[in-house]
């Protein structure tokens, strides 16, 4: 199983501020994904990255921002939070090939 | 329109008995499918896979069967455990696509004891 990291595990904050949701993983896996899920809902892919200095935006529109600069590290910021940004943000990481991939614990994030 | 279709929210099933969780998608071109398990402030855990060149993988109590022609694939658990009590997801993937996973909106289980 991949050892794969997501810090805070919980985040309470005001609209309009600018957080970073941290997603690490030490497992050497080139590609990267972020995922939310609302509760009862499907997860909904909303970035991803093949490697270093590679990222696109999913299915689902977000306005948040990704960037690749380690391998290992692949963090998530939002500029200006709002209530509707209120999600679990759900981080996971894929060997090449079939690429199972392996998820985070998670980031609940409850903008007021 | 939703690719990967589980049409059971939920499934209560008696400890010891087969659970079976059933998954339906669209698009023929999926080639490998997964399903995670995940409690309620936490992440998937991977459980099981097939790839679309199989029609069955077992390991341990789960087995995953696919039946192409149908676009179906399901998921048993012999025998079934109170702590397999919790929301369980399949995902599709396809190659070429930076194996971005499409999933279910998950079934709920609960083992009663």
């Amino acid at each position: 199983e991949a050892d794969i990291y997501q810090t805070p595990r919980y985040l309470v904050i005001g609209t309009g501020k600018k957080i970073t949701l941290e997603c690490s993983q030490t497992m050497g896996h080139d590609k990267m994904y972020w995922y939310q899920q609302d509760p009862g809902m499907e997860l909904h892919l909303i970035h991803y990255s093949y490697g270093v200095n590679s990222t696109e935006k999913g299915d689902l529109s977000s306005e948040s921002t990704v960037s690749r600069i380690r391998t290992e590290h692949f963090p998530l910021t939002l500029e200006s939070a709002r209530p509707s940004h209120t999600s679990q943000y759900l981080c996971a990481s894929s060997r090449g090939g079939l690429g199972t991939q392996y998820f985070g614990p998670g980031t609940r994030l409850l903008v007021l | 329109d939703q690719q990967v279709k589980q049409n059971s929210p939920s499934l209560s099933v008696q400890e010891g008995r087969i659970s079976i969780l059933n998954c339906d998608y669209t698009n023929s071109m999926f080639d490998y499918f997964l399903w995670y398990k995940k409690y309620p402030a936490e992440g998937p855990t991977f459980l099981i896979s097939i790839s679309s060149i199989k029609d069955k993988n077992e390991d341990g109590r789960f087995t995953v069967f696919l039946n192409k022609s149908a676009k179906h694939l399901s998921l048993h658990i012999v025998p079934s455990q109170p702590g397999d009590s919790a929301v369980y997801f399949c995902a599709a993937s396809l190659s070429g696509s930076a194996r971005q996973l499409t999933f279910g909106s998950g079934t709920q289980l609960t083992v009663l004891p």
